[in-house]
């Protein structure tokens, strides 16, 4: 069975500054996703990056990257240069090839601070 | 590209009644659409995995009578909750995933439930 860990329930930063979002996984298969979901306050789910586990090299979608530590079953997202348009529920996110549900982690509040 | 639309957005019902939440959709086929609960603060609850033209499967602890799932065709999943009660009331968002997409799954904007 698959895990998500992230660690932070809350973090803050301030408008224009860097931050990073810690998120660990476990899966048992070679072959997966992983994914970043934004929820802000009107609740709906954006898919804000993705990651396929054989490519090594960190997917960016302009401001946000991920750095994907396949060994250590680490992939934390950062976003650069913040917007209050980023404030939100962030939830990491895995799913197996071959496999169609979605494990997600229990979210990390991040606040954007003026 | 990849919306998936939710309707109602927002619904009361009196306890007893069923009501019935549409998830569509609109530029993509999507093999599988999946419903999920939310409760406040919380991340999402799977409740149940829906294939066009089958069964729908339910995760553990879902009641597959009170949630009936119908996937009738590649863009449309409807989630209806019959003799609802005050504790079905919460938010359910619906997802799609694109027929040979990567994983990945897009999102409705939610239902938000109230039985009263």
């Amino acid at each position: 069975a698959q895990t998500v860990t992230q660690s932070q329930p809350e973090m803050s930063v301030q408008e224009a500054e860097t931050v990073t979002l810690s998120c660990t996984y476990d899966t048992s298969e070679s072959d997966y996703y992983l994914f970043w979901y934004k929820q802000p306050p009107s609740r709906q789910m954006i898919l804000v990056i993705r990651q396929e586990a054989y490519k090594q090299q960190n997917a960016t979608e302009n401001r946000f990257s991920v750095n994907f530590q396949k060994a250590a079953k680490s992939f934390s997202l950062k976003i650069s240069d913040s917007q209050l348009g980023d404030a939100a529920m962030y939830f990491c996110a895995c799913v197996d090839f071959g496999n169609e549900k979605l494990t997600f982690g229990t979210g990390t509040r991040l606040t954007i601070i003026p | 590209g990849a919306v998936v639309s939710q309707h109602p957005s927002r619904v009361i019902c009196k306890s007893g009644t069923s009501v019935k939440i549409e998830c569509r959709s609109l530029d993509f086929q999507a093999t599988t659409m999946f419903w999920y609960r939310q409760f406040p603060k919380k991340s999402l609850m799977l409740m149940a995995t829906s294939n066009e033209g089958s069964k729908a499967t339910y995760e553990q602890g879902v009641e597959k009578d009170k949630f009936l799932i119908n996937h009738a065709s590649l863009t449309l999943s409807t989630l209806t909750v019959t003799s609802a009660h005050p504790e079905d009331s919460s938010f359910y968002i619906c997802s799609a995933r694109p027929s040979g997409g990567a994983g990945e799954q897009y999102f409705g904007p939610g239902t938000r439930l109230t039985v009263t």
